[in-house]
């Protein structure tokens, strides 16, 4: 079976521009949550969906940052301006049911914002 | 505060040694799960293992296992006999009934041939 799918792997942009990243989870997960993972901060969860409603977005630094999920296999991360504080390795990862059960995570998308 | 501590930064060994890999959680629930991945240089995060707070058996799977002890809240992961390939970094989580998936700041493996 397929596993989470990110796209794009690496992402490099010039500050001010949008960025959208995207994910595919697993077929038949319900839960699909994206990560931001830097050094200073490590991984950090930024907004989670159960059935395509957003549960928790308190994670998302400011509103630059939105995130949808207008399916249950699509889901995207935007990033209107990008500030080159934002560079960092996003994660998409899906799960059969909330945090208690395992997560599967996507490759990520490396994001250069100049 | 920080729920999940893995205290090494970095652990440097020798291919064929042993190494093991220190978790310490804080929580005050008594349903809570633990989990480790792995993230090699490749940069993926790849599931190792889950546990259950009720689940104290220690588990062995192939040159992987895992010691969990509730009562010193730890829950440390060993190698055995290290390769090249293990190097990566090990990250250790705890997610509560209801909470989200806490990561610990992970520790680096590096096995030297």
């Amino acid at each position: 079976d397929a596993g989470v799918i990110q796209s794009p792997r690496h992402e490099v942009t010039e500050m001010g521009q949008e960025v959208t990243l995207r994910c595919k989870p697993i077929s038949g997960h319900d839960y699909l949550f994206w990560y931001r993972q830097t050094m200073m901060r490590g991984l950090e969860l930024l907004i989670y969906f159960n059935n395509n409603v957003p549960i928790d977005d308190s994670g998302m630094p400011e509103d630059r940052f939105s995130a949808k999920m207008p399916n249950a296999s699509f889901s995207t991360l935007k990033i209107q301006p990008s500030e080159p504080r934002d560079s960092a390795v996003y994660f998409c990862a899906s799960s059969p049911g909330p945090s208690r059960e395992t997560q599967y995570f996507g490759p990520g998308t490396r994001l250069l914002v100049l | 505060a920080q729920k999940v501590t893995q205290a090494q930064t970095e652990i440097s060994v020798v291919e064929k040694e042993d190494v093991t890999l220190d978790c310490v959680y804080e929580t005050r629930d008594t349903t809570y799960y633990l989990f480790w991945y792995k993230q090699p240089p490749s940069g993926e995060l790849v599931f190792l293992i889950r546990r259950n707070s009720f689940d104290e058996q220690n588990e062995i799977s192939g040159r992987y296992s895992w010691n969990f002890q509730k009562s010193t809240s730890s829950f440390n992961f060993t190698i055995t006999a290290s390769q090249v390939v293990d190097s990566a970094v090990y990250f250790c989580a705890l997610s509560e009934a209801w909470g989200k998936l806490q990561f610990g700041a992970g520790t680096q493996v590096v096995v030297t041939p």
